[in-house]
């Protein structure tokens, strides 16, 4: 089975600051990675994806991903963040399950928030 | 348009209650899933249909029955459950690719009292 963990469970920063949010994922095979976005009192969004191609994958809002093959790693960065990025953070993994569909594995997520 | 509907937003029942949750699609998408979110902690896969046909059940206890009358709904059906299946239930869709990206939809908040 699959296994995504995030390294830090709460990050607190100050308006403009770098956010760098870490994930690891245990799959040695072909591995679709996703970063989703919980807001307060709002449902789940897709921040960005990675399929295949260029490892350095752009998203929504100014946020940006690398992976990282050899390290097994999908980081979410941001160069400077607003207050409207606190929300919690979610690294996913997808497994194709033969015949039976797609089984999504989430990391236990990273609660952001960023002080005005 | 990636937007998936879910009814009721709020829900509350005791033990011995019969409710359903339900989830809707218009994207011609041909999975749909069941996620449980706890508070603070991630979502949790429950159930996958694909192309309307139950695909995995990732061992939901049987109070948890899901029904896919089409491809367009998905409903989660609850009977006789337990203080601690209070939750957030979220409801995602995807067109089935390989790969593919699930999209998914406000929750329904439930309470069993």
């Amino acid at each position: 089975a699959q296994s995504v963990s995030q390294h830090n469970h709460h990050v607190i920063l100050s308006e403009a600051a770098s956010l760098e949010l870490g994930c690891n994922y245990s799959y040695g095979g072909t591995v679709n990675l996703f970063w989703y976005v919980q807001y307060p009192g709002q449902h789940l969004q897709l921040l960005l994806k990675y399929f295949s191609g260029d490892p350095l994958v752009k998203g929504i809002k100014g946020f940006e991903a690398e992976f990282i093959k050899s390290k097994f790693s999908f980081n979410l960065r941001k160069p400077s963040v607003q207050w409207s990025d606190t929300a919690e953070y979610f690294c996913a993994v997808n497994e194709k399950i033969k015949a039976a569909g797609n089984k999504l594995t989430f990391g236990g997520g990273t609660r952001v928030l960023v002080k005005p | 348009d990636t937007e998936v509907t879910q009814t009721p937003k709020h829900l509350v029942m005791g033990m011995t209650n019969k409710k359903s949750l339900k989830c809707e699609q218009h994207m011609g998408h041909r999975a749909m899933y069941w996620y449980k979110q706890k508070a603070k902690k991630p979502p949790e896969l429950m159930f996958v249909y694909s192309y309307e046909k139950l695909s995995i059940n990732e061992s939901v206890p049987s109070r948890f029955s899901p029904e896919c009358p089409n491809s367009s709904l998905l409903n989660l059906h609850l009977h006789a459950l337990q203080p601690e299946d209070s939750a957030l239930y979220l409801c995602a869709s995807s067109q089935e690719l390989a790969p593919d990206t699930q999209y998914f939809g406000p929750g329904t908040r439930l309470t069993v009292l």
